[in-house]
């Protein structure tokens, strides 16, 4: 099993609905995790990170981890076309810190 | 505030060759992090560097070193460059190794 794994995509969203994308984890993963948004040309750009059991809400952004099933999601409201992105699952190793894996993006389109 | 900066922009090197990628931190952050990443594929994490050392690395061969500065910057080097090497180079910097924050990249292109 890979460490950080994402479904590739891509998920196509009416406007204004809800987009989910979802990242699972293994064992070897530590439980804090960021989300990031890659626009295709562009670097990763932070949007959200999660460290406890729940949810934590960001504007129309929700991260919600859930440690006992080893997966966390990033739910978007009022999906917007701006949000046609790729989104990047990143979590640190147990075994260090330091060393942050990223899952391979879930593709998002977001269609008017 | 300036943000993580990175140079060159893009790069053409031919196999065989060596390339110095460069790299400044946010303002504040102490720790760099570099980042392979091919097309269609999550990040690759190469190395990270605090205190101008080496803190932890990835699975990358030795041809691929770094190096980090008293004032934070860094520089990642690659020797002996393979077309597989072609790829955009994120630099990501991070108080204390936190949420890590990526500059704009560099685009590698080995032919």
């Amino acid at each position: 099993q890979k460490e950080v794994e994402q479904n590739s995509g891509p998920l196509s969203v009416p406007e204004g609905a809800i987009a989910s994308l979802n990242c699972t984890y293994s064992d070897r993963v530590s439980q804090s995790f960021f989300w990031y948004r890659q626009y295709s040309g562009k670097s990763p750009e932070l949007i959200m990170s999660i460290y406890s059991n729940g949810d934590k809400e960001d504007g129309r952004f929700t991260a919600q981890l859930n440690k006992a099933s080893q997966y966390v999601s990033l739910l978007i409201r009022d999906s917007q076309p701006s949000d046609s992105a790729t989104y990047l699952c990143a979590g640190p190793l147990n075994s260090s810190a330091s060393k942050i894996i990223f899952g391979s993006g879930t593709r998002l389109s977001i269609r008017p | 505030d300036a943000g993580v900066t990175q140079s060159p922009t893009h790069l053409i090197k031919t196999r065989g060759q060596q390339v110095t990628l460069r790299c400044s931190p946010k303002s504040g952050h102490d720790t760099v992090s570099w980042y392979q990443q091919a097309l269609g594929q999550g990040p690759q994490f190469i190395f990270q560097y605090y205190e101008e050392e080496e803190r932890q690395r990835g699975n990358f061969p030795d041809r691929f070193s770094g190096h980090q500065f008293p004032n934070y910057s860094s520089e990642l080097n690659v020797n002996a460059l393979l077309l597989g090497d072609s790829a955009l180079y994120l630099c990501a910097s991070s108080l204390a190794g936190a949420e890590q924050y990526f500059g704009p990249g560099t685009r590698l292109t080995v032919t």
